[in-house]
């Protein structure tokens, strides 16, 4: 079983309000991700780390931050949330293979 | 650039027919490849990897896939479908050099049918 968690699991918030999306990893892997994922739809890289102090952006622009101070956290935040942000956001770590949250399903209302 | 084509994003059997999922990757260098397995309203779980050592690799629940580089593919099957199979199946590519992203494909929703 992975060791990896993602917190809260289903969210809904007001248009407006600021949301941090937790992650965290208890395996040590350097190598972090976060991907936004519509219902039935693909996975879309928003950001992704290689380490502390290490962020970069992904394919897909996303209005959303990342910080990594520590290897085994990786918090998402949106200053703003918009309905437009509603989506399914999943979290994952590599070492070889990755291993991936059960994912925070979020509706800005 | 490296990118993943899943040939066929429903793929629709019958209870304990065969399965075939099928994926093509393009790659500049030697990739490493996997297949995710996504339930509803859940993450996605490792189902298979290569890593160069056999080109036939196999995985957790009967599944199994082949690494052909010749016709870039590697595509996933399994015997015999049971209705636990039905979900969401990424391909997955790693991407080159030191960055190591993972490139998904669209997906596969399988459908089994009693």
């Amino acid at each position: 079983e992975a060791d990896i968690y993602q917190t809260p699991r289903y969210l809904v918030i007001g248009t407006g309000k600021k949301i941090t999306l937790e992650c965290s990893q208890t395996m040590g892997h350097d190598k972090m991700y976060w991907y936004q994922q519509d219902p039935g739809m693909e996975l879309h890289l928003i950001h992704y780390s290689y380490g502390v102090n290490s962020t970069e952006k992904g394919d897909l622009s996303s209005e959303s931050t990342v910080s990594r101070i520590r290897t085994e956290h990786f918090p998402l935040t949106l200053e703003s949330a918009r309905p437009s942000h509603t989506s399914q956001y999943l979290c994952a770590s590599r070492g070889f293979e990755a291993f991936f949250g059960q994912g925070t399903r979020l509706t800005v209302v | 650039a490296q990118s993943v084509t899943q040939l066929d994003s429903h793929v629709s059997v019958s209870e304990g027919t065969p399965v075939l999922l099928r994926c093509n990757y393009s790659s500049s260098y030697s990739p490493s490849l996997f297949w995710y397995v996504q339930h509803p309203n859940k993450g996605l779980q490792l189902l298979l990897k290569y890593t160069s050592a056999a080109t036939l690799v196999k995985g957790i629940n009967g599944f199994e896939a082949e690494f052909k580089k010749s016709e870039t593919s590697f595509h996933l099957t399994k015997p015999s479908a049971h209705m636990s199979d039905a979900a969401e199946y990424f391909c997955v590519v790693s991407d080159s050099g030191g960055y190591n992203k993972l490139i998904f494909g669209a997906g596969t929703r399988l459908a089994v049918h009693p």
